[in-house]
C-alpha cells in the first residue's frame, strides 16, 4: 500500500482481555516501530524491528506485552491481560533505514480503549 | 539519557499571526533534530528535519534551525493559517540513535 496501515483503528477491551494490533509496514521497508502515546503525550518507544529480528524491545513496559514480526512485514503487538494503564494509542512506523531513525513513516494509530 | 523539552500548549493565535514553539533537546553525540505534525486525526507526518549544526529544516512556510550552541530547534511560520491547527512535536533521532525520542507536542490553534 501507499502508507503504513493499522487496523483496528479502534478497539475497546475489558479489563483481562487479550488484544492483538496489526501494522502493515509500507512494501520493502526494513525497520518497523512500535510507539506508546498516552493522552496529551509525545510519543514512546515500545520496540524495534530490523526485518524479523527484534533488535531492541526496551520499552515494552511489562511482560504483558509482546511484539512479532514473523516474516520481516506485517507486525503484531499483542497485550496480554489487559489493563486501564494500557489505555493509548499505538503507533506503528516504518522505514527503509537501518537502525537508523530517520524519515520514519507513520501509520494512524490503533486508540486502546481498556474499560 | 536523551530527551525532548518542548513549550506546553495550547497555542492560541489567530490567523496570519506569528508562531513560535520552542524545542530544546539533550542527547549525547550528534542527533538528527526533526518536527512532526499530528493533523485532527490523522497520523503522525514528517514536516521537516535538520540533521547537523545551523543546518535549517523548512517546509509548508515552517522553519527551524538547529542550534548547538543552544541545544534548540525552534520552529517558526511567519504567519499561520487555521489549517496549520494541529499538534506539533519535536523529536531527536538519525545516525547512530536507533529510535526517535521524541517531545510532549504542544497543541496549536488558529481562529480565522
Amino acid at each position: 500500500g501507499a502508507g503504513v496501515s493499522q487496523s483496528p483503528r479502534y478497539k475497546v477491551a475489558k479489563r483481562g482481555q487479550d488484544v492483538a494490533l496489526r501494522c502493515d509496514p509500507i512494501s520493502g521497508h526494513v525497520s518497523l516501530f512500535w510507539y506508546q502515546q498516552a493522552l496529551g503525550q509525545g510519543p514512546e518507544f515500545l520496540t524495534y524491528f530490523q526485518n524479523e529480528a527484534q533488535l531492541d524491545k526496551s520499552g515494552l513496559p511489562s511482560d504483558r506485552f509482546f511484539a512479532e514480526r514473523p516474516e520481516g512485514s506485517v507486525s503484531t503487538l499483542k497485550i496480554q491481560r489487559t489493563q486501564q494503564e494500557d489505555s493509548a494509542v499505538y503507533l506503528c512506523a516504518s522505514s527503509t533505514h537501518r537502525g537508523v531513525s530517520t524519515e520514519a513513516f507513520f501509520g494512524q494509530g490503533t486508540r486502546l480503549t481498556v474499560v | 539519557g536523551n530527551s525532548v523539552t518542548q513549550m506546553e500548549g495550547p497555542v492560541t493565535l489567530s490567523e496570519e499571526a506569528f508562531l513560535t514553539i520552542n524545542c530544546t533537546y539533550t542527547a549525547t553525540g550528534y542527533p538528527s533534530l526533526f518536527w512532526y505534525v499530528q493533523y485532527p486525526g490523522e497520523g503522525l507526518q514528517l514536516l521537516l528535519k535538520a540533521t547537523k549544526a545551523d543546518d535549517k529544516g523548512s517546509n509548508k512556510g515552517f522553519e527551524a534551525t538547529y542550534r548547538k550552541e543552544t541545544t534548540s530547534f525552534h520552529l517558526e511560520k511567519g504567519s499561520v493559517q487555521v489549517s496549520d491547527s494541529a499538534v506539533y512535536f519535536c523529536a531527536l533521532g538519525g545516525r547512530g540513535f536507533q529510535k526517535l525520542v521524541f517531545g510532549t507536542g504542544t497543541r496549536l490553534l488558529v481562529s480565522p
